[in-house]
């Protein structure tokens, strides 16, 4: 049992590139997320999605795009990278969320730089 | 959208001795969580709480989710050097839109000096 794994660790890119960030999760999850982790900010939702086929915006969704096509997967991606995107990301899973509960499990991050 | 206060930001303090650290939010919530992220990991669940008033443990650490549903603290008792990281509060509203979503704070980053 993985949890949360993401790919890659580590990238860097040149400004206009574009890239692909993949999540993964054995848990069986309805929900997953994705978020940006920047020195004195705290963790920012970027976007979400609520199940198989089906995404929505976050707090910071500018420049990203994301696709659920299964339900234990959920891409990030990145059309035209910029140096403000440069950034720790995290994905996270949660169970479907009854009366509030969500306990958001997290993986180990994919640290970006744009150059 | 909903903040919450973290505090403090940071703190050293001694092996052994204990820490507290709280959350304070301008509304209510249903749900506080509490995460510790070590450097170059993801953060990790340490305790939920589900309900006001609720006090959970689980080992050195004890939450408590505040009576007014707009607070919470954890607390560390006899600190060790492994419990350095950064600490998060997190918060879920109450049902309807967004309660799927989290409410992060900033993190306390905590040192333990052997």
């Amino acid at each position: 049992n993985a949890g949360v794994t993401q790919t890659p660790k580590f990238r860097v890119l040149k400004t206009g590139q574009s890239m692909t960030l993949l999540c993964a999760q054995d848990m069986n999850h309805e929900y997953m997320y994705w978020y940006r982790q920047d020195p004195g900010m705290g963790l920012r939702l970027i976007h979400y999605s609520v199940g198989e086929g089906t995404t929505a915006k976050g707090e910071v969704p500018d420049g990203y795009n994301v696709s659920r096509l299964k339900k234990q997967n959920f891409l990030l991606g990145l059309e035209s990278a910029a140096p403000s995107q440069t950034s720790v990301y995290f994905c996270a899973s949660s169970y479907s969320v009854t009366s509030g509960y969500n306990e958001q499990f997290f993986g180990p991050g994919t640290r970006l730089t744009v150059l | 959208g909903q903040q919450l206060n973290q505090s403090p930001q940071s703190m050293f303090i001694q092996e052994g001795e204990d820490v507290s650290m709280n959350c304070t939010s301008s509304s209510i919530f249903n749900t506080w969580l509490w995460y510790k992220q070590d450097p170059g990991e993801g953060p990790v669940l340490l305790i939920a709480l589900y309900k006001a008033g609720e006090l959970t443990s689980n080992g050195r650490l004890t939450a408590q989710f505040g009576i007014t549903r707009k607070d919470s603290f954890l607390n560390i008792s006899a600190s060790i050097p492994s419990d350095v990281g950064i600490y998060f509060c997190a918060g879920t509203p109450p049902s309807g839109a967004g309660s799927y979503q989290l409410t992060f704070g900033k993190g306390t980053k905590l040192s333990v000096i052997p």
